[in-house]
């Protein structure tokens, strides 16, 4: 079992849906979790940290599900903008800090006009 | 100044050729990181410096060579290079070992 895992998609979604990204982490120890947007030839840039009480930032949120070792992100009324690959990321040691991130291969979202 | 610089955005080199990749940050980070990225996959990473100390190696060939002059710069030396070397080139920093990071623009190099 991969470290991290999250469905690679394409998603391709209407204008305005609301759409779900789910990503497994297979160290239940795992502290420090984070959605990443990354843009076609551009850098990762992070989204959202995710919080045990789960965190909201306008149309994103994220939440944590320790007990099944998941995180998810939704996004509602989505915009053309949106359009990218999210990648979710783990630090599997949290407190311990060994500076060591897990990437998920990512999720390909299409926004369609 | 919250953001991570990196130098040059675009290189094209030959496979006897020596270059550097540079980065920096001036928000006072005390983990630097390189990753390479591959078209179509997640950064794999390659090295951590953790207060200018390197803490990660990640068994990267010894044609690539980090270096940390101070706390704000992380340089990656380059030589003797092979053709699937060619990729991004991605540095980041952090606060501390659990906090977000931050990438830089990146690298995009290619070798002839």
């Amino acid at each position: 079992r991969k470290e991290v895992e999250q469905d690679p998609g394409p998603f391709n979604v209407p204008e305005g849906a609301t759409v779900a990204f789910n990503c497994t982490y297979s160290n239940s120890a795992s502290q420090s979790f984070f959605w990443y947007r990354q843009d076609c030839r551009k850098e990762p840039k992070l989204l959202m940290s995710v919080y045990s009480s789960g965190n909201e930032d306008g149309r994103f949120t994220a939440q944590l599900n320790r007990a099944s070792q998941y995180i998810s992100l939704l996004i509602r009324d989505s915009k053309l903008s949106d359009s990218a690959t999210y990648l979710c990321v783990v630090n599997p040691f949290g407190t311990s800090g060994t500076y060591k991130y897990i990437f998920g291969t990512g999720t390909r979202l299409k926004v369609l006009a | 100044d919250t953001e991570v610089t990196q130098t040059p955005k675009h290189l094209v080199m030959g496979m006897t050729n020596k270059k550097s990749l540079k980065c920096e940050q001036h928000m006072g980070h005390r983990a630097m990181y390189w990753y390479k990225q591959k078209a179509k996959k997640p950064p794999e990473l390659m090295f951590v410096y953790s207060y200018e100390k390197l803490s990660i190696n990640e068994s990267v060939p010894s044609r690539f060579s980090p270096e940390c002059p101070n706390s704000s710069l992380l340089n990656l030396h380059l030589h003797a290079l092979q053709p699937e070397d060619s990729a991004l080139y991605l540095c980041a920093s952090s606060p501390g070992g659990t906090n977000e990071q931050f990438f830089g623009p990146g690298t995009r190099l290619t070798v002839l």
